[in-house]
């Protein structure tokens, strides 16, 4: 059983939808990383959130983090192609915040 | 265009050659680290430095040797590597300090025949 549970795994939806990624666990986390990676290149941070019920935006990216500090959300607006890609959660294991696991991922794709 | 640069972006190799991969950052983070990522997986770390020393080892085979010769430069030493070892690497730096972003390289995709 994974440390971080991420739904769903792929998404498929058309440009201009909306679209809803979550991120789940039984534990606590002092605070949680947002990362998308494109095919070919590396992850790249989207957002930090550190304080429970702490909502975050991004132009079109909303993220929010669990009254609880147990789960994260985050929701895209009018998705657009350029949105692709994988979209993952990551939390850190250790009090020095260097260990990093990552949530399984959520595979979108948007379609034009 | 990313700030953590690794080299080479692709590489085959057999299973009884030596290769390294290479990790060059400038941005001044004393934290670099190594993870792997296999097909439609997330990254898994693998190992973490800082301040040019090895602070965490994930259990990691003894035929993946890393290296950090100074604070901008980390090296993945490979030798007898196994097919199941075919997997994208990735490079990543930040500062050190709680929960810091991390700066990922586009990987090396090593392929071992």
């Amino acid at each position: 059983t994974q440390l971080l549970e991420q739904s769903p795994q792929f998404l498929s939806i058309q440009e201009g939808e909306n679209l809803t990624v979550y991120c789940n666990s039984s534990s606590v986390f002092s605070s949680l990383q947002w990362y998308r990676q494109e095919p070919g290149e590396g992850p790249v941070l989207l957002v930090t959130v550190v304080t429970g019920g702490e909502v975050k935006k991004l132009k079109r990216l909303t993220f929010q983090f669990g009254d609880a500090r147990k789960d994260s959300s985050l929701h895209i607006t009018a998705a657009q192609p350029g949105d692709t890609g994988l979209y993952l959660c990551a939390v850190a294991l250790n009090n020095a915040g260097n260990m990093l696991t990552f949530g399984g991922g959520t595979r979108l794709m948007v379609k034009p | 265009d990313t700030e953590v640069t690794q080299t080479p972006k692709h590489l085959v190799m057999g299973m009884t050659n030596k290769k390294s991969l290479k990790c060059e950052q400038h941005m001044g983070h004393r934290a670099m680290y190594w993870y792997k990522q296999k097909a439609k997986k997330p990254p898994e770390l693998m190992f973490v430095y800082s301040y040019e020393k090895l602070s965490i080892n994930e259990s990691v085979p003894s035929r993946f040797s890393p290296e950090c010769p100074n604070s901008s430069l980390l090296n993945l030493h490979l030798h007898a590597l196994q097919p199941e070892d075919s997997a994208l690497y990735l490079c990543a730096s930040s500062q050190v300090g709680g929960s810091q972003p991390q700066h990922f390289g586009d990987g090396t995709r090593l392929s071992i025949l």
